[in-house]
């Protein structure tokens, strides 16, 4: 059981790039999430997902998207990169109900550099 | 807006003896849900413990222990016999059951450096 799984690890982009993170998930979550995390500062969310199909944005959004075609595949697509989006970005699924059974479940990470 | 505070930035403490990290938090709920959550330098994100809003009894598991002062809307979390291997950032999360997904609000963290 893999859990989360999110590639790639690490990640150097110059200004005006673009890049996919992956993440897939193999425990039938139905919700999945996208979190940047800044020194310092807590997890703020990007986008979620309540299901295939169906997306949302979250706290900050903006140079983001998203999709979600599979239950268990939730890419974020960064276009035109800026340094304002260095970051450690966290892929996380949970349960659809929202109860003690809920916790989040996070990969590992991708530490994206913009240069 | 439900906010979660973690006053304390960074804290030391003593192979083998006991921390409490604190955590308050802001909500007019009444149920929800608690969550400390654990990240080592690997930067892999653990959950640690959780509790119930509508639960009085506090939640153990192994060495970690949280005292859950509803009233006080305090969610502190107790580490004691401390190991090496609890290095780590903490964050302190509350999740709300009001939309129409779980909806995770996070503290800014506390470092914790337990020394030799």
């Amino acid at each position: 059981n893999a859990g989360v799984t999110q590639t790639p690890k690490f990640r150097i982009l110059k200004i005006g790039q673009s890049m996919t993170l992956q993440c897939t998930q193999d425990m039938n979550h139905n919700y999945m999430y996208w979190y940047r995390q800044d020194p310092g500062m807590g997890l703020k969310l990007i986008y979620y997902s309540v299901g295939a199909g169906i997306t949302d944005k979250g706290e900050v959004p903006n140079g983001y998207n998203v999709s979600r075609s599979t239950t268990e595949d939730f890419p974020l697509r960064l276009e035109l990169a800026a340094p304002s989006q260095t970051s450690v970005y966290f892929c996380a699924s949970s349960y659809s109900s929202s109860s003690y059974n809920s916790p989040l479940h996070f990969g590992n990470g991708t530490r994206l550099t913009v240069t | 807006a439900q906010t979660v505070t973690q006053s304390q930035p960074e804290m030391s403490v003593q192979e083998a003896e006991t921390v409490t990290l604190s955590c308050t938090y802001d909500t007019s709920e009444s149920n929800y849900y608690l969550f400390w959550y654990k990240q080592p330098p690997s930067r892999q994100m653990i959950l640690v413990i959780r509790q119930e809003a509508y639960k009085q009894q506090n939640a153990t598991e192994n060495r970690f222990s949280v005292n859950f002062q509803k009233a006080a809307k305090s969610f502190s979390l107790k580490i004691s016999d401390s190991q090496l291997g609890d290095t780590a950032m903490y964050f302190c999360a509350f999740m709300n059951t009001l939309y129409n997904f779980n909806k995770f609000y996070f503290g800014s963290g506390t470092k914790l450096n337990v020394k030799p």
